[in-house]
């Protein structure tokens, strides 16, 4: 298996602008998390998804961060509008609650610098 | 409700010392728990994991963690650092909750490994 993958790996886009990031989970996890880092705050869950439903939107930081799940093999996080303090690494993750009991694997990220 | 504290956020040692990073949590069911490391500008790898099993766990790269439940502890040891080791470093602990997997990270500790 490729492992989680993420696109694009770096967005530098204007405040104001829509963004997508985009995550592929390992095939048959059935959890996918979306994560947010930043050296003020650490890293963040933002939200989790089970079997493409969300159950924990929590952590996501305000309307304009909303998060998608259309299928198995495929997410989306988009933020609209975007903002300068957006600027941080996403991670997504993915895990399967069958096998190894909660260890997620991480795709590399996308670095968003918001202008 | 769980939770994981990362007793240092820095940690400083000499290359050829041990390594000691600390991590205490708690959970209402019986946890899965894991390290995590990051290296600069990478993604997260997973470290080690803990699950039920022997309470002793070996990981890559000479890092090992003991699972304590009376002290709810799970703190990563290294008999000897290398300048490859400085990273963060991320404890997990994962259970169930309401039926769903439910994970949460420490905050992290830096560990700097001075030559």
């Amino acid at each position: 298996d490729a492992g989680v993958i993420q696109s694009p790996r770096h967005e530098v886009t204007e405040m104001g602008q829509e963004v997508t990031l985009r995550c592929k989970p390992i095939s048959g996890h059935d959890y996918l998390f979306w994560y947010r880092q930043t050296m003020m705050r650490g890293l963040e869950l933002l939200i989790y998804f089970n079997n493409n439903v969300p159950i924990d939107d929590s952590g996501m930081p305000e309307d304009r961060f909303s998060a998608k799940m259309p299928n198995a093999s495929f997410s989306t996080l988009k933020i609209q509008p975007s903002e300068p303090r957006d600027s941080a690494v996403y991670f997504c993750a993915s895990s399967s609650r069958t096998g190894g009991r909660g260890e997620q694997f991480f795709g590399p990220g996308t670095r968003l610098t918001v202008l | 409700a769980q939770s994981v504290t990362q007793l240092d956020s820095h940690v400083s040692v000499s290359e050829g010392t041990p390594v000691l990073l600390r991590c205490n949590y708690s959970s209402s069911y019986s946890p899965s728990l894991f390290w995590y490391v990051q290296h600069p500008n990478k993604g997260l790898q997973l470290l080690l994991k803990y699950t039920s099993a022997a309470t002793l766990v070996k990981g890559i790269n000479g890092f090992e963690a003991e699972f304590k439940k009376s002290e709810t502890s799970f703190h990563l040891t290294k008999p000897s650092a290398h300048m490859s080791d400085a990273a963060e470093y991320f404890c997990v602990v994962s259970d169930r909750d309401g039926g769903y997997q439910k994970v949460t990270f420490g905050t992290g500790t830096k560990l700097q490994v001075i030559p």
